[in-house]
């Protein structure tokens, strides 16, 4: 069983749909983290959570809204996408002491029609 | 800001070549910590190796070594008699801390590279 899990592996969904992406760590750590990677950029940060609360938002449109019920879970609800959010979303997780290394998720790919 | 550079976009090596990637970083902290993560096509990232700003010594690990130098701002990465499970893309990190004491990671772009039998 891998340290991070996420669901759905893939994800194709249009412009007017609702659905949500779901991480889940079983490593006990208390800080998880959205990224988004689209092809030829650098991952890019946009949410952090540490012991549930949110504690950074990279200027992320609220058409990407997270939820972060415990330190194990974290979701990431989409509503009304657009086609240059088709994407891999990777999740990952890491202890609270800046110095500890993120473990990351399979990712979703996301494809907006 | 922080940056971090991997100018090599892609490499393409044939099997028990040895090859290195490099990464530049910006950073104005004195403490920091640098990150090298490898990226199956399966799309997990898989972490390699943290190391402290304060810590210049070299490391290796099996087939795998890390050159740091703190005077060029690098991190270069060298993998030693290649072998086709290596072909990933790699990324090398730099830590940016942020409010609450977790950690942001700021990435290069990667470097894809492809072992050839």
């Amino acid at each position: 069983e891998t340290g991070v899990t996420q669901t759905p592996r893939h994800l194709v969904m249009g412009m007017t749909n609702k659905k949500s992406l779901k991480c889940e760590q079983h490593l006990g750590h208390n800080a998880m983290y959205w990224y988004k990677q689209s092809a030829k950029k650098p991952l890019e940060l946009m949410f952090v959570y540490n012991f549930k609360e949110q504690t950074e938002n990279n200027s992320v449109p609220s058409r990407f809204s997270p939820e972060c019920p415990n330190s194990s879970h974290l979701f990431l609800h989409l509503h009304t996408l657009q086609p240059e959010d088709s994407a891999l979303y990777l999740c990952a997780s890491s202890q609270y002491q800046g110095d500890q290394p993120q473990h990351f998720g399979d990712g979703t790919r996301l494809s907006i029609l | 800001a922080q940056k971090v550079t991997q100018a090599q976009t892609e490499i393409s090596v044939v099997e028990k070549e040895d090859v290195t990637l490099d990464c530049v970083y910006e950073t104005r902290d004195t403490t920091y910590y640098l990150f090298w993560y490898k990226q199956p096509p399966s799309g997990e990232l898989v972490f390699l190796i943290r190391r402290n700003s304060f810590d210049e010594q070299n490391e290796i690990s099996g087939r795998y070594s890390w050159n740091f130098q703190k005077s060029t701002s690098s991190f270069n990465f060298t993998i030693t008699a290649s072998q086709v499970v290596d072909s990933a893309v790699y990324f090398c990190a730099l830590s940016d801390y942020i409010q609450g004491g977790s950690e942001k990671l700021v990435f290069g772009k990667g470097t894809k590279l492809t072992v050839n039998p």
